[in-house]
């Protein structure tokens, strides 16, 4: 049981180019989530998925695509990447998406735009 | 959207004492609200979830109260040891899925 799983661990990219952030998750969790993090910022939600097929925008989107390609899969894409985008990603799944269940944490992903 | 405050000082303590984190919260009270704690370099991981009609809430040397007056949580570890320091993060749910955490506090506890 490997919880959240997260590739890769470092990235460092220049300006305009693209990737795409992997997580996986192996409890059925139904709700995943990304979120990066900035020195003094906490954790921001970048996009989140309810289910499998479904997404939404969080409180910072911009730059940003998301693929729920099943339910275990969930992949952040940056198409023109900028050093605005410098951070550290999370991503994160939850049981069932009801109220109250605790979040389950990847070991991040540091990315490096220059 | 919410906007979550936590004291961006590092607390400073010695060990044995109790620890006290504040964490306040703009806007209309959240259900519940959860405590993570963030060692370096890794990602969160979830300690204890207060909700709005519990005032209190207790997990060995974890306490955490709820105050939707004040639109406040505190979080205190008693009997704090040193590998009780790392970053401490509160969180809400705005709407279903929708989160917002605090920029955290920092701990540290000298031995």
């Amino acid at each position: 049981n490997a919880g959240v799983t997260q590739t890769p661990k470092f990235q460092v990219l220049k300006t305009g180019q693209s990737m795409t952030l992997q997580c996986a998750q192996d409890m059925n969790h139904n709700s995943m989530y990304w979120y990066r993090q900035d020195p003094g910022m906490g954790l921001r939600l970048i996009y989140y998925s309810a289910s499998e097929g479904t997404t939404d925008k969080g409180e910072v989107p911009n730059g940003y695509n998301v693929s729920r390609l099943n339910k275990r899969e969930f992949s952040l894409r940056l198409e023109s990447a900028a050093p605005s985008q410098t951070s550290v990603y999370f991503c994160a799944s939850r049981a069932t998406g009801g109220d109250g269940y605790e979040q389950y944490f990847g070991p991040g992903t540091r990315l490096t735009v220059t | 959207s919410q906007k979550i405050e936590q004291n961006s000082e590092a607390l400073n303590i010695q060990e044995g004492k109790t620890a006290t984190l504040t964490c306040n919260y703009t806007n209309y009270s959240p259900a519940y609200l959860q405590w993570y704690r963030q060692d370096p370099g890794r990602g969160p991981v979830f300690l204890l979830l207060i909700r709005e009609n519990e005032k209190e809430k207790r997990k060995e040397r974890l306490k955490v109260t709820f105050d939707t007056t004040l639109k406040q949580s505190l979080f205190h570890i008693t009997a704090s040891q040193p590998a009780d320091s790392a970053t401490y993060l509160c969180a809400l749910e705005e709407n279903f899925n929708k989160f917002y955490f605090g920029s955290g506090t920092k701990l540290n506890v000298k031995p």
